[in-house]
């Protein structure tokens, strides 16, 4: 079965320091990859997604990056945090055309 | 680009039903999708309609109507468990959803 691990669950980073969060997916091959961003009360914005290795396509231009090394691998990464870099960011996985995502548990960043 | 609209709260009390509204616009559309969020939760896949019509699993249904961009959640039977976040998202590209705000749904004993 396929599952998807996202870590760490939470994290607190003070202001201009690096960021990386990682994502990985079991169970599948050539997965379409994701993350998005949820405000404290807010709907879901997407960042970034990937149709396979090395390609990414950003949704909204911002402080932050996206990086595939492999098949099943995400990586988001900032060089300098923000405090608007805030929130709860959410790793996601789909195949081909299939509408269904399957979300990972997230991560609560608080940027102090 | 893409906008949806859905109301931001939902009280409802324990066996009763409830409809989540969602109307949208959107440059090119392939489907509607609703998601359910617990707090602190990740989303889960509820439903999704590609074609107009009433699609039904289990306790929850979701219709869709394209030539209205308008869709709701139907969920019955309600239990206390279902007090959670509801997301409509549309698709108008390769698998990316553009998702609403989102309703939270309130099950009172």
């Amino acid at each position: 079965s396929q599952t998807i691990h996202q870590w760490p669950a939470t994290l607190v980073q003070p202001v201009g320091s690096p960021l990386s969060l990682e994502c990985t997916v079991e169970g599948t091959s050539n997965p379409n990859l994701y993350w998005y961003r949820q405000a404290a009360g807010r709907g879901l914005q997407l960042l970034f997604y990937s149709v396979g290795i090395g390609q990414i396509s950003s949704e909204v231009p911002q402080n932050l990056s996206a990086s595939r090394p492999q098949d099943r691998q995400f990586i988001l990464s900032s060089k300098k945090l923000l405090l608007s870099d805030s929130g709860f960011y959410l790793c996601a996985w789909s195949v081909g055309s299939n509408e269904k995502l399957f979300f990972g548990s997230g991560t609560q960043l608080s940027v102090l | 680009g893409q906008s949806l609209e859905q109301p931001s709260e939902v009280t409802a009390v324990e066996g009763a039903i409830v409809q989540i509204n969602c109307t949208y616009q959107t440059s090119g559309f392939y489907g509607l999708s609703w998601y359910q969020q617990h707090d602190g939760g990740a989303p889960t896949f509820l439903s999704y309609n590609a074609l107009d019509g009433l699609e039904e699993t289990g306790r929850f249904s979701s219709f869709l109507s394209r030539s209205d961009s308008y869709g709701y959640l139907l969920l019955q039977e309600l239990q206390m468990k279902d007090s959670a976040s509801y997301f409509c998202a549309v698709s108008s590209g390769y698998s990316t959803l553009t998702f609403g705000k989102g309703t939270m749904l309130l099950v009172s004993p």
